[in-house]
């Protein structure tokens, strides 16, 4: 099974910060890298496909990077609706794995 | 508009069965996979399994072989979650989701939720 490692598991910023959360693959996973955000009782939304591709309707401040096994999601200016938990989940023919997610808050 | 409606919350007792449904509405239903993801209380997103709408394939993740079952219902757009010998660890909201099933492949749509409570 792939494992994807998430990092960190917390972390706290300011409004309108760079915020930077990084997951790696156990092994070469190429592009197969989607990043979701999930707030308190409610489902995850999809931000981030195949690595680097914003989903619909999703502002422009998020954005990610990353082939191989190394990826980064980024929020380029922390704003407070961003507070949320964020879960990288990579992708293969058969399976499907998540990292164990970050919890952001505002400092 | 794409929409996945999951029935409601459920109690069971250790040992039991739950079967958690998800009816779709919005697009063609066998076009898509449907994935089950679960996430205990407090914890992370756990992948459970896929279904696909088209052929009923499935693919579980292996943690739950042989205590999971997924089917659909094509006539009424519907996919069910079947998971059998609950234990106290199951006690979790159980999500249906869009799978798709092309070159890019991403949980898009997603059900609200379903809690499941395993208690004596």
């Amino acid at each position: 099974d792939i494992q994807m490692t998430q990092s960190p598991s917390s972390l706290s910023a300011s409004v309108g910060d760079r915020v930077t959360i990084t997951c790696q693959a156990s092994q070469d996973i190429s592009n197969y890298l989607n990043w979701y955000q999930q707030k308190p009782g409610k489902a995850p939304k999809l931000l981030i496909y195949d690595a680097s591709n914003l989903a619909t309707g999703v502002p422009s401040r998020f954005s990610g990077s990353g082939s191989g096994t190394d990826f980064t999601f980024t929020i380029s200016s922390l704003q407070p609706e961003d507070i949320a938990t964020y879960y990288c989940q990579q992708y293969d023919r058969l399976f499907r794995t998540f990292g164990q997610g970050t919890k952001l808050e505002i400092k | 508009q794409v929409q996945l409606e999951q029935s409601g919350a459920e109690v069971k007792k250790p040992g039991a069965s739950v079967k958690v449904s998800c009816k779709a509405s919005g697009y063609s239903f066998s076009t898509y996979r449907i994935s089950w993801v679960r996430q205990a209380p407090g914890q992370g997103l756990e992948w459970m399994g896929w279904i696909s709408a088209y052929n009923g394939n499935t693919n579980y993740a292996q943690k739950l072989q042989g205590r999971v079952t997924m089917t659909t219902d094509t006539s009424t757009s519907t996919a069910y979650m079947e998971l059998r010998s609950l234990r106290s660890d199951d006690t979790a909201v159980y999500y249906c989701a869009r799978d798709s099933s092309g070159w890019e492949q991403f949980f898009d749509y997603w059900g609200q939720g379903t809690l499941v409570t395993v208690s004596s």
